[in-house]
């Protein structure tokens, strides 16, 4: 079963500008995460937003979330060509023990 | 520190073989263990989590199945391999519901 899902599925921009992507969600959480994985590699966690939580920053990122909406949206400001990759939100399956759940992502393509 | 390692990192096997793909965690005790795959392009689909040894839950029904005979030792088999088991299968770790997931460098299997 899909928790999360990203929008856009893809989006191309030039180096410098910013990247927002959008995640849904379907059920209550404790908490949401962000990934990133380049072409071909393992994810790697980039940020976890409790959902006590409006707005959390790491350099250049910026997460927000809406529980009202169940939605979460990650910023990634000035962006570079070593940005290139693609996201992933993820969430816990409600009332589960350690079902973790994933997007189907955004490719992010960023252009020198 | 914690590390994980999945091998190998590529595998052509032919339709009907069997397989098995084995993933370990160092650095850590006790950890939330998760396969995944996925397809070209898309998205993360979790197929087994374990929270303890001998405990496996299966979130896909298929031809593959997962075991957990140490603590932080994860293994991904399959009696007969489909074509439609190709894909890459990644394992992560976690510490527990609501923390992030770290995960291994993946596995390309291509069934032919």
């Amino acid at each position: 079963s899909q928790q999360g899902e990203e929008d856009p599925q893809a989006l191309s921009i030039q180096e410098g500008e910013n990247a927002t992507m959008n995640c849904s969600y379907k059920t209550s959480i404790n908490n949401l995460q962000w990934y990133r994985q380049n072409s071909g590699r393992g994810l790697v966690h980039l940020i976890l937003i409790r959902s006590n939580e409006r707005e959390k920053h790491s350099g250049r990122l910026r997460v927000t979330l809406d529980t009202s909406k169940k939605s979460s949206s990650l910023l990634i400001t000035a962006s570079r060509a070593a940005d290139t990759a693609s996201y992933f939100c993820a969430t816990y399956h409600g009332g589960s023990q350690g079902n973790l759940i994933f997007g189907k992502g955004t490719k992010l393509s960023v252009k020198p | 520190s914690q590390t994980i390692h999945q091998w190998p990192a590529t595998l052509v096997q032919p339709v009907g073989s069997p397989l098995s793909l084995e993933c370990t965690v160092e650095g850590t005790s006790n950890p939330n263990l998760y396969w995944y795959r996925q397809a070209a392009g898309r998205g993360l689909q979790l197929l087994f989590y374990s929270v303890g040894i001998g405990q496996i839950s299966s979130e896909v029904p298929q031809n593959l199945s997962a075991s957990r005979p140490q603590d932080r030792q994860f293994i991904l088999s399959s009696k007969k391999l489909l074509l439609s088991d190709s894909g890459f299968y990644l394992c992560a770790w976690s510490s527990g519901m609501n923390t992030e997931a770290f995960f291994g460098q993946g596995t390309r299997l291509t069934v032919v």
